[in-house]
């Protein structure tokens, strides 16, 4: 049961590289996120997808791309990396409606 | 004022004690609170979700919503070494709000002491 899974698990980069998350779901969910964690800060919602063929921006959507290639995979780039994007990212998924969201592992992002 | 207030800890219990973590909010609209378990270097796990007032038990762990305080409760019975980890609250709006925002507490470090 893989539920969420998120490649790669860590990633050192220089600033001004790009760099694309990738994240998949194997539960039919319609819904997935990105989220970032830091330190005092909590998890902070980046963008998301409601379904299938849309996507809106969250609480912190500066600096980030993101596309819902299908149902299963929402993917996350970086365009041009910069070190405050240094961070902890999450992709969840959830199902209709007011369901709850489960989360992958995490990608560890250094930006140097 | 914040949405979502959550005491970071840590805090360091003895194992077998009951564990109390709690977070108030202050958006009346919130319906659906959820408690996530987080481990070093993993993802938040759904350990209980409830809606709107009242509680819920699922084995050691008991939710409590008193939506009129506007705070939320997770017990843990029998503590143990696993349970040591950081728990977030979490909640998301009913009719008046937006299924997919949900608004998270900072997270309590729980600690269990041998």
């Amino acid at each position: 049961n893989a539920g969420v899974t998120q490649t790669p698990k860590f990633q050192v980069l220089k600033t001004g590289q790009s760099m694309t998350l990738q994240c998949a779901q194997d539960m039919n969910h319609n819904s997935m996120y990105w989220y970032r964690q830091d330190p005092g800060m909590g998890l902070r919602l980046i963008y998301y997808s409601a379904s299938e063929g849309t996507t809106d921006k969250g609480e912190v959507p500066n600096g980030y791309n993101v596309s819902r290639l299908n149902k299963r995979e929402f993917s996350l780039r970086l365009e041009s990396a910069a070190p405050s994007q240094t961070s902890v990212y999450f992709c969840a998924s959830s199902g209709t409606g007011q369901q709850p969201q489960h989360f992958g592992d995490g990608t560890r992002l250094s930006i140097l | 004022q914040k949405e979502v207030e959550q005491d970071p800890g840590p805090l360091s219990v003895p194992e077998g004690a009951i564990v109390s973590l709690n977070c108030t909010y202050s958006n009346s609209a919130f319906q659906y609170f959820m408690w996530y378990r987080q481990y070093s270097r993993k993802g938040p796990e759904l350990l209980m979700y409830t809606y709107s007032s009242g509680n819920k038990e699922d084995g050691r762990f008991t939710a409590q919503v008193d939506k009129s305080s506007k705070y939320i409760s997770l017990f843990i019975r029998d503590s143990q070494p696993s349970d040591s980890a950081t728990y977030l609250c979490a909640m998301s709006g009913g009719s008046g709000g937006s299924n997919y925002k949900l608004t998270f507490g900072k997270g309590t470090l729980l600690t269990m002491n041998p």
